[in-house]
């Protein structure tokens, strides 16, 4: 059971590139979520999606958007990288409402230079 | 929306002593708190959750109490060991949109726990 698997695990970008974070999990999961992780910091929402073909804004959605075309995949996409995106992006999906425990990828660091 | 405040930011303990770590949160309709626990490089994992039914729940040397009138609920480990070292994190969120509050999962900023040998 693989739960949720992220790709890739690393990576560096230039300003102003684009890429996509994918997402998948294998749960049958309806509620999937994305979660930036600055150093020393907690987990910000940047999008969230109650099921497929539904999405919505967490609270730090600028400079990100979302997809949500199966109930398996959720993938990030970063538009015109800047600086501030550096960080690691963790991607989770729940079965429910967030009332039951919610299962992390492995994580993404992205460094934008 | 919901407002999660988690303090201490770091605590430092000796093996055998206890650590609480306390969580207050804004929205009275949240009825759900999980508390996560992330080893360093890890992905973020659960460890024990408690809902608003519910005053304290035990799971062998961690506990989870809450606190709905005053609206904060606090993470204790007893006889602390050196692999208790991590960040933790504690959330809060609504049931269902029908009662009010969001659905999303809120954490707290997280709490550095280091237990010396």
């Amino acid at each position: 059971n693989a739960g949720v698997t992220q790709t890739p695990k690393f990576r560096i970008l230039k300003i102003g590139q684009s890429m996509t974070l994918q997402c998948a999990q294998d749960m049958n999961h309806n509620y999937m979520y994305w979660y930036r992780q600055d150093p020393g910091m907690g987990l910000k929402l940047i999008y969230y999606s109650v099921g497929a073909g539904i999405t919505d804004k967490g609270e730090v959605p600028n400079g990100y958007n979302v997809s949500r075309s199966t109930t398996e995949d959720f993938p990030l996409r970063l538009e015109l990288a800047a600086p501030s995106q550096t960080s690691v992006y963790f991607c989770a999906s729940s079965y429910s409402w967030g009332n039951t425990e919610a299962f992390f990828g492995q994580g993404t660091r992205l460094t934008v230079v | 929306g919901e407002n999660v405040e988690q303090h201490p930011s770091t605590l430092s303990v000796q093996e055998g002593d206890s650590a609480v770590i306390k969580c207050t949160y804004s929205d009275s309709a949240s009825n759900y708190f999980p508390w996560y626990k992330q080893e360093l490089g890890k992905r973020p994992q659960l460890i024990i959750d408690i809902r608003s039914n519910v005053g304290e729940k035990k799971d062998q040397r961690i506990a989870v109490t809450l606190n709905k009138t005053a609206k904060h609920f606090s993470l204790h480990i007893t006889e602390t060991q050196p692999e208790d070292s991590a960040v933790y994190f504690c959330a809060a969120s609504a049931a269902s949109l029908s009662q009010g509050g969001s659905e999303k999962l809120v954490f707290g900023k997280g709490t550095k726990l280091t237990v010396n040998p």
